[in-house]
């Protein structure tokens, strides 16, 4: 039921910036792409949000395309510890208001 | 500021108890929602409350399971009679009103085991 897609997985250097994908070619003029992720089982962290302009925030930053069917997320300088599932959801704004999960992007930053 | 706070963190229950599940939400917070884990997969959405509202339970399993927002107190996930295929974490997440411009904050789970 998710209107994304990202690649199943990547890989990451320790200290370089992790660009993590997503598509999102039927999103609407009302929808916000947002970003989760959830490292092991714990529960799934807020990282970034955003409707048209990129945004950025003390975790990561947020590029929106100008046709916004897709965006990226931009983790500047990746840790062992941004080690975990990344998630990119279209939330619509007048929607019921739930957030649909996908499979997300396994990020595995390696030393 | 304390987070979404989930408890029992875990919870074992024997096949036909009942698992109650507590979620209180944030501070200012009066928008709930309620996901589901099972092993090795992703989160699906269960259901969505406003304080004394249901939203939209269109993720809900049709029998067993329900789901209240009181006016006071937590956001509580019941389950009947539960059978080891219930076994997973569940995850509530909150936020400030509705509207997609606004975030919505995870608890840590409560990780609910059927024997």
């Amino acid at each position: 039921d998710a209107k994304t897609t990202q690649p199943t997985s990547m890989d990451c250097a320790e200290g370089r910036a992790a660009n993590l994908p997503c598509n999102h070619s039927t999103i609407s003029g009302n929808e916000y792409v947002y970003w989760y992720r959830q490292i092991h089982s714990q529960g799934p962290q807020y990282i970034i949000h955003g409707l048209k302009n990129n945004e950025t925030n003390e975790m990561a930053s947020l590029i929106i395309t100008e046709d916004r069917k897709s965006s990226t997320l931009i983790l500047p300088h990746a840790t062992l510890r941004d080690t975990a599932v990344y998630y990119c959801i279209v939330r619509a704004a007048y929607n019921n208001n739930d957030m649909r999960f996908g499979a997300g992007t396994r990020l595995t930053v390696k030393p | 500021n304390a987070g979404v706070m989930q408890n029992p963190r875990h919870l074992v229950r024997r096949r036909g108890q009942e698992a109650r599940l507590r979620c209180s939400p944030m501070k200012g917070h009066s928008h709930v929602y309620w996901y589901r884990q099972l092993p090795e997969e992703g989160l699906k959405f269960m259901v969505y409350l406003q304080k004394e509202n249901i939203i939209d339970e269109s993720g809900m399993p049709k029998e067993r399971f329900s789901a209240e927002f009181p006016k006071e107190g937590p956001s509580i996930l019941r389950i009947q009679q539960v059978v080891r295929g219930d076994s997973a974490a569940y995850f509530c997440a909150s936020s400030r009103r509705q509207g997609a411009d606004t975030e919505a904050f995870f608890g840590q789970g409560t990780r609910l085991t059927v024997v």
